[in-house]
């Protein structure tokens, strides 16, 4: 069985600061990592992915995540934080074949001080 | 290009009505489909999925059905809504060869 924790549901950093966002897992099988925005009565967007090779991956608007097996954590981080990056975000992981079904964390709304 | 459409955008059906939400996906063939609800606060919760015409699968018990009428069409349904139906309700696809998942703008349903 896979499940995803995401610690702290509401996160709040000034604009330019460090932004991390924290997800862990656990799996029986290899598991595909996935992080997702979503901003206000909108669906959600992928930021970047894990699947193998790899283990820091980068995705869009300048977000970036470390895939930890030791430490079956996958947190996403950006250097410095904008206005536009306030929205909800979401972990998820899928097993490596199959039908793909996602289980996705209960997310994280990120707010951006001015 | 691929592209997902729901309508409608938003809902408001009383208690007891029926329900059909409609979900297409362009561009792309024999695509895995899904459908999520996220409740207020809380994160998604996989419906059902579909990996081919009249494949359905359910994750969880209630009183929602999905059909898969078309290759490219998903549609959740209920013949009698309950007050705990409200919510966001999102389609994705995955595409033939694929693992990442890439989901429609959703439904609004308020139930009164």
């Amino acid at each position: 069985a896979q499940s995803v924790t995401q610690l702290g549901s509401h996160v709040s950093v000034s604009e330019g600061a460090l932004v991390l966002l924290r997800c862990n897992y656990s799996s029986s099988v290899p598991p595909y990592l996935f992080w997702y925005v979503q901003y206000p009565n909108q669906g959600l967007q992928l930021l970047l992915k894990y699947t193998t090779g790899a283990t820091l991956v980068k995705g869009i608007n300048g977000f970036e995540a470390e895939f930890k097996k030791s430490e079956t954590s996958f947190h996403l981080t950006k250097p410095s934080a904008h206005m536009s990056d306030a929205a909800e975000y979401f972990c998820a992981v899928s097993p490596s074949s199959g039908t793909y079904k996602y289980i996705f964390g209960t997310g994280t709304r990120l707010k951006v001080l001015a | 290009s691929q592209t997902i459409h729901q309508w409608p955008a938003t809902l408001v059906q009383p208690v007891g009505s029926p329900l059909s939400l409609e979900c297409t996906v362009e561009g792309t063939s024999n695509p895995n489909l899904y459908w999520y609800r996220q409740a207020a606060g809380r994160g998604l919760q996989l419906l059902f999925y579909s990996v081919g015409i009249g494949q359905i699968s359910s994750e969880v018990p209630q009183n929602l059905s999905a059909s898969r009428p078309q290759d490219r069409q998903f549609i959740l349904s209920s013949k009698k809504l309950l007050l705990s139906d409200s919510g966001f309700y999102l389609c994705a696809w995955i595409t033939g060869g694929g693992y990442e998942q890439y989901f429609g703008p959703g439904t609004r349903l308020t139930v009164t």
